[in-house]
């Protein structure tokens, strides 16, 4: 089984300044992917990221990376720059390679708020 | 443009009347899914299929039936619905397995059952 846990129910940060969501994950699995994903009051799920299990490096795309620390089970989205467009719920994910169904398994997420 | 489409976007019913949701997708991918959110619980998966005539339950399947007679679509039913099943639903496919394979969601359907 495989758990991903947000404890960070909301988030506030000022515009363009930095802001780090934080993802804790439990696997049995030796391979797997997490994933962050961004959901905006529209509904809609927008890929963000992704850091595999392997992956010497963190992954960055644009101003969100992802500070992976695997023996800490961490898996943080850092967002720099803060916009007013950032403001939206975050899920962090995961998808494992023994997890039945290759399904991504969720977290609760973070309700992120950028104040002008 | 490479999309997932489900429809309807909103639906509003009562308790025991038959529902479908449609899903679709252009990107000729093997693997669909379908997930429901809930407030506090994130999102989990109902139903998934790694081919066509290939199905099997996720997380949260009671309630619930599909079918992927054809590659591109994974329609979602409801035989009797009930009011514990008013969700935001997700169709999401990806183009296969692989740990990396991105999963690319439709808009969503919320769901109201009175």
């Amino acid at each position: 089984a495989q758990k991903i846990t947000q404890t960070q129910p909301g988030m506030f940060v000022q515009e363009k300044e930095a802001v780090t969501l934080d993802c804790t994950y439990d696997t049995s699995d030796q391979s797997y992917g997490l994933f962050w994903y961004k959901q905006p009051s529209s509904g809609e799920m927008i890929f963000l990221i992704y850091q595999g299990s392997y992956d010497e490096q963190n992954a960055t795309e644009g101003r969100y990376s992802l500070n992976f620390q695997k023996a800490r089970k961490s898996a943080n989205l850092v967002i720099s720059a803060s916009q007013l467009g950032d403001s939206a719920m975050y899920f962090c994910a995961m998808r494992g390679w023994a997890t039945s169904g290759s399904r991504l398994t969720f977290g609760e997420g973070t309700q992120l708020t950028v104040n002008p | 443009e490479a999309q997932v489409t489900q429809n309807p976007r909103y639906l509003i019913t009562v308790t025991g009347k038959k529902l479908t949701v449609t899903c679709s997708q252009n990107m000729n991918h093997e693997y669909m899914s379908w997930y429901r959110q809930d407030p506090g619980l994130g999102l989990r998966q109902i139903y998934y299929s790694m081919n066509v005539e290939v199905t099997d339950k996720g997380d949260v399947p009671e309630g619930y039936k599909v079918s992927r007679k054809e590659k591109r679509n994974f329609p979602l039913i409801l035989e009797s619905p009930s009011p514990n099943q008013t969700s935001l639903y997700f169709c999401a496919s990806s183009l296969g397995l692989a740990i990396h394979n991105e999963q690319f969601f439709g808009p969503g359907t919320r769901l109201t059952v009175l």
